[in-house]
């Protein structure tokens, strides 16, 4: 059982690039999320999705996009990437609601550096 | 809105000793807290649901509605219990909108 998978593991880009992040999951699960790790931060919800179609923005969603064609998989596509977004990424994906308790399973995290 | 605030940023302990990460929380619901812990390196694991009350790794934390907290607390550190923990909260039966704390860096001494 893989779980969540993210690719790639390790990125750099230049300024003004775009690229998108993979993510993958297995387990059927209904809600899956992108959040983005910074020292003294920590994880701030960046865009989610509660099922096939259906995405919303989170905490910090700009210059970020997301879309959710299939129920696996929830791709996070950096539009121009800037220094700012320098960052550790981690893909989350977790049952949907009326489950208490329920815990969300994360990726490895995609370490992006943007020069 | 939901808020999650760990106080800490940093939390040294020896080997041995107790340990508290403390969680406080504001939210207008019923809230459901967990904490997280994330090795070196590593993803981040659930370590602790507030609903099953149970004890992992020699860890607990219970929920304390009238003072909004949720610590973790161990009574015997080690050494592999150095890591980031992040205390997390989302509303009750619903698993959107996970809201996480800035996180605290235990560091366990021998």
């Amino acid at each position: 059982n893989a779980g969540v998978t993210q690719t790639p593991k390790f990125q750099v880009l230049k300024t003004g690039q775009s690229m998108t992040l993979q993510c993958a999951q297995d387990m059927n699960h209904e809600y899956m999320s992108w959040y983005r790790q910074d020292p003294g931060m920590g994880l701030r919800l960046i865009h989610y999705s509660v099922g096939a179609g259906i995405t919303d923005q989170g905490e910090v969603p700009n210059g970020y996009n997301v879309s959710r064609s299939t129920t696996e998989d929830f791709p996070l596509r950096l539009l121009s990437a800037a220094p700012s977004q320098t960052s550790v990424y981690f893909c989350a994906s977790s049952y949907g609601q009326g489950e208490t308790g329920t815990e969300a399973f994360f990726g490895q995290g995609t370490r992006l550096t943007v020069v | 809105a939901q808020r999650v605030t760990q106080p800490e940023k940093l939390l040294s302990v020896f080997k041995g000793a107790p340990v508290e990460l403390k969680c406080n929380y504001s939210y207008s619901g019923s809230p459901e807290l967990f904490w997280y812990v994330q090795y070196s390196r590593q993803r981040l694991q659930l370590l602790l649901r507030h609903i099953s009350r149970e004890s992992i790794k020699g860890f607990t934390a219970d929920l304390n509605k009238g003072e909004t907290s949720f610590h973790l607390k161990k009574p015997f550190a080690q050494e592999e219990d150095s890591a980031m923990y992040y205390c997390a909260l989302k509303r009750w039966g619903s698993n959107y909108k996970l809201t996480f704390g800035k996180g605290t860096l235990l560091t366990v001494n021998p």
